[in-house]
């Protein structure tokens, strides 16, 4: 089955920019999207297809593709970009398939 | 405005079956899938089944399949999802959602319903 990996946490000082990792055999052939998910809410997209930005989502938020590996960046971090992000792509055997999950942290 | 709304929390004893509805409005029911998703405490969201809403195909994680049934009811634009022999490790919140125009990127999702198998 397909397994798409990111690191537990990553951490930035507000002002500054993060960098949210999610890697998988072959990625670069397949649709990335990202999800944020502040405790106790549902999940809520933030980019889709690799760089895509649905509406209402600001400008700081921006995807990437490089490799094997696709990159979430949150420019000017805010304390309120604090939460959970999930990477998820769809592969034709394993169907929906999310990463672990990223917790950013606002020092 | 796209809205998926769910039932409310559960509780269940082992070996019991749970079902969840999700009453959706504001798109055109048939033209898109809608999925579920479960997040066990802890753990990563992970897939359980979807269902085309357009010809009722539903399909299964293969973790999922065998004990999970996903319908759906056009008329009233509400989809469900039956999970039976419930184990300790089906304690979850499960999400409904609906893909997007893509097809596989998960647009909207509804807030959840939790599920305690105790």
């Amino acid at each position: 089955s397909y397994v798409l990996s990111q690191p537990p946490s990553v951490s930035v000082d507000p002002g500054k920019t993060a960098r949210i990792t999610c890697g998988g055999h072959n990625i670069g052939s397949k649709g990335v999207h990202w999800y944020q998910q502040k405790p106790g809410q549902a999940p809520v997209m933030v980019i889709y297809y690799d760089r895509d930005r649905p509406s209402g989502i600001p400008e700081r938020f921006s995807g990437s593709k490089s490799g094997n590996t696709a990159t979430l960046t949150i420019s000017r971090v805010e304390a309120g970009d604090e939460a959970d992000y999930h990477c998820q792509v769809w592969d034709s055997s394993s169907d929906w398939v999310f990463g672990g999950g990223t917790k950013l942290t606002v020092l | 405005q796209v809205q998926l709304v769910q039932s409310g929390a559960e509780v269940k004893k082992p070996g019991a079956s749970v079902k969840i509805s999700c009453k959706t409005s504001g798109f055109t029911f048939t033209a898109y899938a809608l999925l579920w998703v479960r997040q066990a405490p802890g753990q990563r969201l992970e897939w359980v089944g979807w269902i085309k809403a357009g010809d009722g195909n539903p399909k299964y994680s293969e973790k999922a399949q065998g004990r999970v049934t996903i319908t759906m009811d056009t008329a009233a634009n509400t989809v469900y999802m039956e999970l039976n022999s419930l184990t300790y490790a089906d304690t979850a919140v499960y999400y409904c959602a609906r893909v997007g125009r893509g097809w596989y990127e998960v647009a909207f999702w509804g807030q959840g319903t939790l599920v305690t198998v105790s």
